[in-house]
């Protein structure tokens, strides 16, 4: 079935450095690429997505590249903050047919050492 | 405006049991999904309900587990026999509309723990 892989699991940086977050996934007819935070006790909250039809997308200090040839996207995230440790999820989905459900990676913990 | 809410926030039980959770979605999202959150583990897709309907409820992982919307709004999964390997966190998500690039507002889950 459908798979989506995520690295690293653990992931420490210090304030300031900048984090990076690689994904695959198996699906060749995947056309969209959700990234969500999740906060201890909370669920997750969209940050970030990119369609198949681009290639990068940035939103200040967060940007996310697709390379859908070889089926990877990562998450960037530039001048990290304490408050940007949490659990990370990629996610892939086939958006716009009747097999659209959302597969989530198996996250990467981030902390943000101050 | 309220997010999408969940109640109980933890629930214990003894194995066997039968448990209800419940989900609030965003007033006006027509689309609803529960996941199953493992420790140390991406959600993991249950069902999904457009309105009132099941549309796909693939991801339910055996005749225990059941989940209605009677009025298109308010949700309830229920698990009959429980069992200890279904303690985990189950989310529940919303969004406007299946079929479009659309956010999913996750609550902050229900927490089961199977005993």
């Amino acid at each position: 079935g459908e798979n989506v892989e995520q690295h690293p699991s653990t992931l420490s940086v210090q304030e300031g450095d900048s984090a990076v977050i690689k994904c695959t996934y198996s699906d060749s007819a995947s056309n969209y690429f959700p990234w969500y935070k999740q906060e201890l006790g909370k669920g997750p909250q969209l940050i970030i997505d990119i369609r198949s039809n681009v290639g990068e997308k940035k939103d200040q200090r967060i940007a996310v590249t697709l390379n859908k040839t070889a089926k990877h996207f990562s998450l960037h995230i530039t001048e990290t903050q304490p408050e940007d440790s949490a659990v990370y999820f990629c996610a892939a989905s086939r958006v716009g047919t009747s097999y659209d459900k959302v597969i989530f990676g198996p996250g990467t913990s981030l902390s943000v050492i101050p | 405006g309220a997010g999408v809410s969940q109640t109980p926030s933890n629930k214990v039980t003894e194995k066997g049991k039968y448990v209800e959770l419940r989900c609030d979605p965003i007033s006006g999202h027509t689309a609803l999904y529960w996941y199953r959150q493992s420790l140390g583990q991406g959600p993991e897709f249950l069902i999904y309900f457009q309105g009132t309907g099941a549309a796909d409820d693939s991801g339910l992982p055996n005749d225990r587990f059941f989940a209605v919307r009677p009025e298109g709004s308010v949700s309830t999964l229920k698990i009959q026999r429980t069992e200890r390997g279904d303690s985990a966190v189950y989310l529940c998500a919303s969004s406007p509309e299946r079929g479009r690039y659309n956010e999913q507002f996750f609550g902050p889950g229900t927490r089961l723990t199977v005993l």
